[in-house]
């Protein structure tokens, strides 16, 4: 069964220092979405992106968060300067058609700013 | 803005016993999920209902969703052990279906 991957699993960075988070979604699907869950907080929307463009983005969504779809198959998400607030779980999602389709999701990118 | 909110934010319960969890949310919306977060994990999906009076069940667990009282809930039956974990309920909105998630309801099932 088809499903969307992440690496890393796990990046530990330092402050300030830039990250590169990769999803590769499942290969029929043309909407993707970053999300980033803080330990022990709720899942929250970052950003969303279809035909190469953000559709949408949340306030968390800054000038420092970038997202990229550079080639057919990958799609990332990068964190210019990282923060100590940035360490959390990012999960990508993908699906397949707008409208009453179902998001599936990687299995999450555990990040750690030190 | 939209809101999310679920109850409780932790439960605890008895192998056997029943219970629900409600979801409840602030804007016109048909699409609702529930998901299953195991610790370090990533979200299983449990159940997708996307439209008024939708009911699905599977094993102990099923969802309901009502659209006019913008409420959904998943019930509990008979819990087991295996069925601790932190589960969320997401409301899809807007023509992107950005999802925006509940809090999460931690649930420990006990001997």
């Amino acid at each position: 069964e088809p499903e969307v991957t992440q690496t890393p699993s796990h990046q530990v960075t330092q402050m300030g220092q830039e990250v590169i988070l990769r999803c590769v979604p499942i290969s029929n699907h043309l909407y993707f979405y970053w999300y980033r869950q803080i330990l022990g907080q709720k899942v929250e929307f970052l950003v969303s992106f279809y035909n190469n463009e953000i559709s949408e983005k949340s306030e968390i969504f800054d000038d420092q968060f970038s997202v990229e779809r550079p080639d057919g198959s990958n799609f990332t998400l990068k964190i210019r300067s990282t923060k100590l607030e940035d360490s959390a779980m990012y999960f990508c999602a993908s699906k397949r058609t707008s409208g009453r389709a179902e998001q599936f999701f990687g299995p999450g990118t555990r990040l750690t700013v030190l | 803005e939209l809101k999310v909110e679920q109850n409780p934010l932790f439960l605890s319960m008895q192998e056997g016993k029943n219970y629900t969890i409600y979801c409840n949310y602030s804007t016109t919306s048909d699409r609702l999920y529930w998901y299953r977060q195991d610790p370090g994990k990533s979200l299983e999906s449990l159940f997708v209902l996307l439209s008024n009076g939708a009911v699905k069940q599977e094993g102990r667990l099923m969802a309901s969703l009502d659209t006019k009282a913008r409420l959904s809930t998943l019930h509990i039956t008979a819990a087991v052990h295996d069925l601790s974990a932190t589960y969320f309920c997401a409301v899809d909105i807007g023509d992107n279906n950005d999802m925006r998630f509940g809090a999460g309801t931690r649930l420990t099932v006990k001997p």
